[in-house]
């Protein structure tokens, strides 16, 4: 079966510090792995890493893939009280259209 | 967004009676997906389709079915709804094209099952 795990599960920060968010996983056939943002409303997309893509970056945010060890990381820089939402990590396999997501981390960063 | 539209937004129903979730795309998308979302849980699949009337079960389909007759319109029903299927539902539809894969999703239906 398919895992993603998300850590930490929450955390608060205050502007302008830097956040680090983490999502190891455990696949078979891995595809690609997807970052999404989540405010009080529908995930939006941010991130997608592949096999030829292990690295994106967008403004303050930036996202490395590490195929070797099974995991992934989400940096914001100069964080933002606009950065406060749930950020969702997710996988997808070769052999199907499925997306396996993990649990969540909760950013809720303070002015 | 994808050109995807939920309805309703928001229901209250009582336990026992059905209920029908409705899905609309406009971008063609052949995979549609319905998720549910509950604290501490992510995001859950509950069923798929890669095809006019191709679906098939994910993660936590009990007392959920699914169809879809056109490519558009991808439909979720509570059989009889119970107090554990409160949760916001999330239609996601699929985008592929070889090693790329994404999915969007639609803005949410909350359902409170009395």
């Amino acid at each position: 079966e398919d895992k993603v795990v998300q850590s930490p599960l929450s955390l608060v920060v205050h502007e302008g510090d830097t956040v680090t968010l983490n999502c190891s996983y455990e696949v078979t056939n891995f595809r690609s792995l997807l970052w999404y943002k989540q405010e009080k409303k529908a995930p939006t997309f941010l991130f997608m890493l592949t096999s030829s893509g292990i690295e994106k970056k967008s403004g303050r945010l930036s996202s490395i893939l590490d195929k070797k060890e099974l995991f992934s990381i989400l940096n914001i820089t100069a964080t933002q009280t606009g950065d406060s939402a749930i950020y969702l990590c997710a996988v997808a396999t070769i052999n199907d259209y499925k997306l396996s997501f993990g649990a969540g981390t909760t950013v809720t960063v303070r002015a | 967004d994808a050109g995807i539209t939920q309805s309703p937004r928001h229901k209250v129903t009582e336990t026992g009676t059905p209920v029908t979730l409705r899905c609309h795309q406009t971008e063609n998308h052949r995979y549609m997906y319905w998720y549910r979302q509950d604290p501490g849980h992510g995001l859950r699949l509950i069923h798929y389709s890669y095809g006019v009337k191709d679906t098939d079960k994910g993660e936590v389909s009990d007392g959920y079915s699914v169809s879809r007759s056109k490519t558009e319109d991808f439909l979720l029903t509570l059989e009889s709804a119970t107090s554990s299927q409160t949760s916001v539902y999330f239609c996601a539809p699929g985008t592929s094209g070889g090693v790329s894969y994404e999915q969007y999703f639609g803005p949410g239906t909350r359902l409170t099952v009395t």
